[in-house]
């Protein structure tokens, strides 16, 4: 198993400014995933972060809106850049590690970020 | 069409009662099933996962899938106020592979 801890836990930005949002893990994984959970909405996959590479967006995420660090392999940070309401979102980092007969996904406790 | 399609609910269900929760998906590629529960204000947790078709249970739960009707369910006995949540199928190839969630069911258990 893993333990995430994710913070901050919820806030409220003003629009036009960024938040970081940070994911401590208690073991060293390969791979993080960043997810956005909107409300009536299915967890969506923003960006996949390996360490020491460049994250991998998926269709209709942008680094430039979403970039993402990932230092080492216990740490990752997703910042939402330059916010408006619409990215009013809980959002989640996750990650994978080796079950009996696949990966399993562990999730932090998630972000809520209300967009004012 | 989603390729994950799950009823939000909600589900409100008394003390005591069986609950079936269910999704349908539309990727044949999809080998392993998985299902979260999240409570309000904490991220999902993994509840169980099944590979391909057949049954798995676990205490109170159990899992079916039917990959020839591309149809999973998740069974909850003896339902109980703490199983108050919504409840994520999740679904994916395998491996590494991208895991496809479904919106969700949330779900009330009244005393």
């Amino acid at each position: 198993s893993a333990v995430i801890s994710q913070k901050p836990s919820r806030d409220i930005c003003q629009r036009g400014t960024s938040l970081t949002i940070q994911c401590q893990v208690d073991s060293q994984v390969t791979m993080m995933f960043w997810y956005r959970q909107q409300p009536g909405q299915s967890l969506t996959l923003i960006a996949t972060a390996n360490q020491g590479s460049e994250a991998t967006y998926e269709s209709g995420f942008v680094i430039d809106k979403f970039p993402i660090s990932r230092p080492n392999l216990t740490f990752s940070t997703l910042t939402v850049s330059n916010m408006s309401p619409e990215d009013s979102s809980i959002y989640l980092c996750s990650v994978e590690v080796p079950g009996a007969m696949n990966t399993e996904a562990f999730f932090g406790q998630g972000t809520r970020l209300t967009v004012v | 069409q989603k390729e994950v399609e799950q009823d939000p609910g909600p589900l409100s269900v008394p003390e005591g009662a069986i609950v079936s929760l269910n999704c349908t998906y539309s990727n044949s590629a999809f080998q392993y099933f998985m299902w979260y529960r999240q409570y309000s204000r904490k991220g999902p947790e993994l509840l169980m996962y099944t590979y391909s078709s057949g049954n798995k249970e676990d205490g109170r739960f159990t899992a079916q899938v039917d990959k020839s009707s591309k149809y999973i369910s998740l069974f909850i006995r003896d339902s109980q106020p703490s199983d108050s949540a919504t409840y994520l199928c999740a679904m994916s190839a395998g491996g590494y592979q991208k895991v496809t969630f479904g919106i969700g069911t949330k779900l009330q258990v009244i005393p």
